[in-house]
């Protein structure tokens, strides 16, 4: 079945350090990308999304690309601020029979320190 | 302002003892869907429903029920709760259509069964 895969955390860093966080997926067919981001006491809250090979998607800063090649959409920016603090969760849309699931990973805490 | 409300925000209850999250939406949506998070597990989907009267089970529907007799409330019924359905819910909803499902959500209902 579907399947998405993050990077472990939590991750802290340093206000405005580099981020990466890792997203690799399995899925049959064409799946659309999302990231998503949860603010402590907050629900989900679409972050960036991408809906086929090469496209990039970009948000406040965020930037993913989906690499079919390696199944991968790598959440990254360039200088994170402490207002970035946040849980971020990769997911996809296989489309098709799924109507409209969305499978997520299991999400990676971000903590940003001034 | 265009939102997804559930409530109760918090609950503790004892097993066994019936309980009803609500979940209203105001944007016309079509399709609505329920997910639970857990540590570790990211978000799982329990049910969706993709118009009134049409609802399907996710991936976790055991010990759940919900029904969509109006387009913008989907209640989650839990008939008889154990302490494994402590978890984090999260009602979304979404205009299905071409391209990727973007999902709003609601703000989450802690629920405690003890």
């Amino acid at each position: 079945g579907d399947s998405v895969t993050q990077m472990e955390g939590p991750v802290t860093l340093s206000e405005e350090a580099f981020l990466t966080i890792n997203c690799t997926y399995t899925a049959t067919g064409y799946p659309s990308l999302f990231w998503y981001v949860q603010y402590p006491g907050e629900g989900l809250q679409l972050l960036l999304k991408a809906t086929k090979a090469d496209d990039k998607g970009s948000n406040k800063g965020f930037e993913a690309t989906y690499r079919k090649e390696t199944t991968s959409f790598h959440l990254e920016k360039g200088s994170v601020q402490v207002s970035d603090s946040a849980v971020y969760f990769c997911a996809l849309d296989a489309g098709g029979t799924s109507y409209g699931k969305l499978t997520f990973g299991q999400g990676t805490i971000l903590t940003v320190h001034p | 302002e265009a939102q997804v409300t559930q409530n109760p925000r918090y609950l503790i209850t004892v097993t066994g003892k019936k309980l009803t999250v609500t979940c209203s939406q105001n944007m016309n949506h079509e399709y609505m869907s329920w997910y639970r998070q857990d540590p570790g597990l990211g978000l799982r989907q329990i049910y969706y429903s993709m118009n009134v009267e049409v609802t399907d089970k996710g991936d976790v529907p055991e010990g759940y029920k919900v029904s969509r007799k109006e387009k913008r409330n989907f209640p989650l019924i839990l008939e008889s709760p154990s302490p494994n359905q402590t978890s984090l819910y999260f009602c979304a909803s979404s205009l299905l259509g071409r391209g990727a499902n973007v999902l709003t959500f609601g703000a989450g209902s802690r629920l405690t069964v003890l």
